[in-house]
């Protein structure tokens, strides 16, 4: 089994709609983050946890929230999806070696 | 503050030449720094880190990194190139005591027969 898991894998939305990406992960990590990434521009971290009780804004929070439910499992909303959140999403979590393990990535498109 | 430029959004070789990506980093302290690899429609996968010690850093796949401070630069080679070997490459850097990465753009490595 996959030590990182993100649900859906795929998703289509319509404009103002809720949305919410979730991860799990089995690795036994307290950090977990999620990014964006779009054509060109590489990963942009959205918003990431150190633990349960800690969650932090990345660098494109805006339009974002995140809520970490457990040491394993940390989710993404879109209060309401517009057009340019459509891209792929990956959650990925790291212990105390600082390597971080990616998830297969969520894509989602909103039109 | 920390930023990573990688040269070259698009690299292209031949099978059996030598792959140079290139990576750049800017960090007010000591930098970690790392490349992961993404292969088609999957997530990314750490080819090789730099964190302390030993400058000539060698990952997974025949891939190695050298970590030259003067240059500020972490450029990623490998020998010889294999078909497999095609996909996105990403140079990252983490300030030590910063605790979160940043990314470069990704360089896409493409490989002929």
């Amino acid at each position: 089994d996959a030590d990182v898991t993100q649900t859906p894998r795929n998703r289509i939305t319509k404009t103002g709609k809720r949305i919410m990406l979730e991860c799990s992960q089995t690795k036994g990590h307290d950090r977990m983050y999620w990014y964006r990434q779009d054509p060109g521009l590489g990963l942009r971290l959205i918003y990431y946890s150190f633990d349960v009780k800690d969650i932090n804004k990345g660098e494109i929070s805006d339009g974002y929230s995140v809520s970490r439910q457990a040491q394993a499992k940390f989710s993404l909303s879109l209060e309401s999806a517009i057009p340019n959140q459509t891209a792929l999403y990956f959650c990925a979590t790291s212990g105390k070696t600082d390597t971080q393990y990616f998830g297969p990535g969520t894509r989602l498109t909103v039109l | 503050a920390q930023s990573v430029t990688q040269l070259g959004s698009h690299v292209s070789v031949s099978e059996g030449a030598l792959v140079l990506l290139r990576c750049n980093y800017s960090s007010s302290v000591p930098p970690y720094l790392f490349w992961y690899v993404q292969y088609p429609n999957q997530g990314l996968q750490l080819l090789l880190k730099y964190t302390t010690g030993a400058t000539l850093v060698k990952g997974i796949n025949g891939f190695e990194a050298e970590f030259k401070k003067s240059e500020t630069s972490f450029h990623l080679t490998k020998p010889s190139a294999h078909m497999s070997d095609a996909a996105e490459y990403f140079c990252a850097v983490e300030g030590s005591g910063y605790s979160t990465l940043t990314f470069g753009k990704g360089t896409m490595l493409l490989v002929s027969p």
